[in-house]
């Protein structure tokens, strides 16, 4: 079956640290895939788009690489602030054509002062 | 620009009501799509409308309906609601609904079955 998969335990780091989460996804083949951040009660936020011929890409200090052999995206912040704290969604889009996002769960960032 | 808003916020109804929520878009976007997001499934597609058309639909069973109007605002209807339809559902809007197309959430609208 098709899936995506972040890991469900929340990521504790301490500020300043790099951030690095994972994205997993089995029996969908991608032409891309995009990152949100969402706050308690609030919409997703669009952060990065990375397409598969993009090993990786950066904004900022965020950074997303995209490896269609091993099925995985990984999403580093780096010099993470206690601002950066918040969920983090990897989704990538069913239709080739038009807007159906598929989701991950979710993974929730937690950095300390 | 205004963002997307939805409304209501928050809404409680019982088991058997239907309900009807409603999105408007960013200005000079015409696709919308709907998300329902819960704790054990995560984000999932509802539908995507565009130009009043749908023109994508996730899996959810016939009482999930939605509609979109000539001003790209865009109305989703559950009827006949159950305890497992309490959820928070998200509307986006976009400029086309082109697959690279940015999408912009709203706050969502917090619905709560009882």
């Amino acid at each position: 079956s098709q899936k995506i998969e972040q890991n469900s335990e929340a990521l504790n780091i301490q500020e300043g640290k790099t951030a690095t989460l994972t994205c997993n996804y089995t029996n969908y083949s991608p032409a891309y895939l995009q990152w949100y951040r969402q706050d308690p009660g609030r919409g997703p936020v669009f952060l990065l788009l990375i397409r598969e011929n993009e090993k990786e890409k950066r904004k900022e200090r965020l950074k997303v690489t995209f490896d269609t052999t091993l099925k995985q995206s990984l999403f580093h912040i780096t010099a993470s602030q206690p601002a950066d704290s918040a969920t983090y969604l990897c989704a990538l889009n069913e239709d080739t054509g038009f807007q159906k996002l598929v989701f991950g769960t979710g993974t929730r960032l937690l950095v300390s002062p | 620009k205004a963002g997307v808003t939805q409304t209501p916020r928050y809404l409680i109804k019982t088991r058997g009501q239907q309900v009807t929520l409603s999105c408007s878009p960013i200005s000079g976007h015409r696709s919308v799509s709907w998300y329902q997001q819960t704790p054990g499934q995560g984000l999932q597609f509802l539908f995507e409308y565009f130009s009043e058309t749908q023109r994508n639909k996730g899996n959810f069973p016939g009482r999930f309906s939605g509609r979109q109007f000539s001003n790209s605002r865009s109305e989703m209807n559950v009827s006949t609601l159950e305890l497992g339809d309490s959820a928070l559902y998200l509307c986006a809007s976009s400029l086309v609904g082109g697959a690279l197309d940015t999408q912009y959430f709203g706050p969502g609208t917090r619905l709560t079955v009882l």
